[in-house]
């Protein structure tokens, strides 16, 4: 695609409840990334994938999160069993690849409200 | 680990006037670069300028200058001619040559006071 595309824009769900973010990265980025912004705060590193390779997992803030990539193009960020500290906006970011370099590009994020 | 330090959470400069965002960093790499991101109201992060650590020539886009100062290890945004659509968060952004991440300064709003 043109951008990269991120659903959904908003979410709210309820204590206790997974949720899915999706990404979809600019076609031909073979690198993606998943980044996390509290409230008026800067941006966490959370995971990146090389292809459908995530190598190193550590930036997850805790087992509830996992992260997949499929293809060498979509991801998928899961919050199982929500807590309201994980409200916040998610962005993905893609880049032609990890050389860093390379310009990351963002989407516009999903905002996640657990109540 | 590399620290991204942005000391100004907020400023304001009047259209058509000049301000400078500053940031700092802490590294002990010698090959690296250095971004200054933009985040309006709609979230999305848009590159500004970017800065490698190699080159001494400091980076320009149009009404966006950078000063960098390797061996102060600071890099300020410098930006010309404010409009009002420069209001935004700034975010400064470090990634080594070797690493697979960017880390991020905690950010500046910037207001343009028309």
């Amino acid at each position: 695609g043109a951008g990269v595309s991120q659903s959904p824009s908003n979410k709210v769900t309820e204590k206790g409840k997974d949720v899915e973010l999706r990404c979809d990265p600019i076609s031909g980025h073979t690198a993606l990334y998943w980044y996390r912004q509290s409230l008026g705060q800067g941006l966490e590193f959370l995971i990146y994938f090389q292809g459908n390779s995530a190598p190193d997992k550590s930036g997850l803030p805790s087992d509830r999160f996992s992260a997949e990539r499929t293809g060498g193009s979509v991801s998928t960020l899961t919050i199982q069993r929500t807590q309201q500290e994980d409200s916040a906006v998610y962005l993905c970011a893609s880049s032609l690849g990890l050389f860093s370099g390379n310009t990351i590009y963002f989407g516009e994020g999903s905002w996640l409200t657990v109540v | 680990a590399q620290t991204v330090t942005q000391s100004q959470p907020e400023m304001s400069v009047q259209e058509a006037e000049t301000v400078t965002l500053s940031c700092t960093y802490d590294t002990s790499e010698s090959d690296y670069y250095l971004f200054w991101y933009k985040q309006p109201p709609s979230r999305q992060m848009i590159l500004v300028i970017r800065q490698e650590a190699y080159k001494q020539q400091n980076a320009t886009e149009n009404r966006f200058s950078v000063n960098f100062q390797k061996a102060a290890k600071s890099f300020s945004l410098k930006i010309s001619d404010s409009q009002l659509g420069d209001a935004a968060m700034y975010f400064c952004a470090y990634r080594s040559a070797d690493a697979n991440d960017m880390r991020f300064g905690a950010g500046t709003r910037l207001t343009v006071k028309p």
